[in-house]
């Protein structure tokens, strides 16, 4: 089945840094989102983003798709950023189905 | 607007005992998916519904049951709860396989 990487696994930042995350998976996928897990647990979709860049605030994505790599970026980092973010794809007709990669769980430091 | 609605939001179950997990959303979605979350594994797909009225095997559904009871609602069932169930459980919905998921509060369960 496809694998789905994300790197890093850990990321400890001041607040006000900028970051990158990054999603490497090993097929071609025609789903792809990115989620937030807050301390809390809650999970918050952030982008549907299967090709193409999108902007939300502070946040945008980029999904390379020929690539097969999706990158998050956080700008002017809060500590209300701190939490684990997930890449999950989904491909073929089963599109539906999300992959999910470990995470990468960020650390934001006043 | 609740979204997607799980309970119970924590469970203590003994080996053997059964258990429905319940959850409903509110926002005319036609998908529904339970995943289960384990520390260091992320989200694995146990059962899903791409619509009102057929259900399909996911990626851990050993030990599980679903039954789609109509659009809103999606519930799962641990028939004989085994300590490898101790996990937090998510329900997510969409409006269709092509879409952004929502996801609910979850359910953390544990199996003595």
């Amino acid at each position: 089945g496809i694998q789905v990487e994300q790197s890093p696994p850990d990321l400890i930042l001041q607040e006000g840094a900028n970051s990158t995350l990054r999603c490497n998976f090993s097929d071609s996928v025609n789903n792809l989102q990115w989620f937030h897990q807050n301390p809390w647990g809650q999970l918050i979709n952030l982008f549907y983003i299967p090709s193409g860049t999108k902007q939300n605030g502070r946040l945008s994505a980029t999904t390379v798709a020929t690539e097969r790599y999706s990158l998050l970026y956080i700008s002017s980092s809060q500590t209300t950023d701190s939490g684990v973010y997930f890449c999950a794809v989904g491909y073929g007709g089963s599109q539906g189905n999300l992959i999910f990669g470990k995470g990468t769980k960020l650390s934001v430091k006043p | 607007n609740a979204g997607v609605t799980q309970t119970p939001k924590f469970q203590v179950l003994k080996t053997g005992q059964s258990m429905t997990l319940q959850c409903a959303q509110d926002m005319n979605h036609n998908s529904m998916y339970w995943y289960r979350q384990d520390p260091g594994m992320g989200l694995r797909l146990i059962y899903y519904s791409a619509s009102e009225g057929t259900t399909d095997k996911g990626e851990v559904p050993n030990g599980y049951n679903v039954s789609r009871l109509n659009k809103r609602e999606f519930s799962l069932r641990l028939e004989s709860a085994a300590p490898s169930q101790t996990s937090v459980y998510f329900c997510a919905s969409s409006i269709g396989p092509g879409y952004g998921y929502t996801f609910g509060s979850g359910t953390r369960l544990t199996v003595v």
